[in-house]
């Protein structure tokens, strides 16, 4: 079954600067990528889906998929201390969505 | 927007207690799901449903019922609640199947079990 997990587990990035966050899969065979952010106290907003190798863009989140390298990242360009939260990074797999545990993003200000 | 509301926010409950937790989508979504989302573990699936009357398993669908009574209402019931049931709960809803098409979530309701 696929395996999915984030890294790394907490992050701190200064206002400003770009925040990188990844994530592996065990299967390539997927076609169907999701990054989502949680914010305490509420639900799972997603931020970009992607379904094919390269880049997706989305306002100020970028989502890079190689499947080969069973890998898809998010950077988030210009991030601002409300970007603070939770990620998560979800791949689809026999009509199910496998989630990561997800990495707490902490944006200083 | 998708609309997907869950009540109560929060619940405290003993053990062998019966917890009763509710949502709620006004989209007109065929799809809806329960998910338990634990430290370490991201988000599980318990139950899903494809229509009012419907009921689906998910992954980890012991010590859960859930009953869909229509197509806007999903409700998780735990009728001897244990520990390890103390998670965050999210509801989704969506307009095709799991995977297919992006899931509406509500808020969560956090349930600790004594």
């Amino acid at each position: 079954q696929q395996k999915v997990q984030q890294s790394p587990e907490s992050l701190t990035v200064s206002e400003g600067a770009m925040a990188s966050l990844n994530c592996t899969f065990s299967d390539g065979t997927s076609n169907n990528f999701r990054w989502y952010r949680q914010h305490s106290a509420k639900g799972l907003e997603v931020l970009v889906s992607i379904f094919s190798d390269g880049e997706k863009e989305e306002g100020r989140f970028t989502a890079h998929l190689n499947r080969a390298n069973l890998h898809v990242s998010l950077h988030i360009r210009e991030p601002q201390p409300s970007d603070s939260a939770v990620y998560l990074c979800a791949v689809r797999s026999n009509y199910q969505l496998i989630w990561g545990s997800g990495t707490k993003l902490i944006i200083k200000p | 927007e998708a609309a997907v509301t869950q009540s109560p926010r929060n619940k405290v409950t003993v053990t062998g207690g019966n917890v009763t937790l509710s949502c709620r989508q006004t989209n007109s979504h065929n799809y809806m799901y329960w998910y338990r989302q634990d430290t370490g573990h991201g988000l599980r699936l318990i139950h899903y449903s494809y229509g009012a009357g419907n009921l689906q398993i998910g992954d980890v669908p012991d010590g859960y019922k859930a009953t869909r009574t229509t197509q806007e209402d999903f409700f998780l019931l735990l009728e001897l609640a244990s520990p390890s049931q103390t998670s965050l709960y999210f509801c989704a809803s969506s307009d095709v199947r799991l995977g297919n098409a992006e899931q509406f979530f509500g808020p969560g309701t956090r349930l600790t079990v004594l």
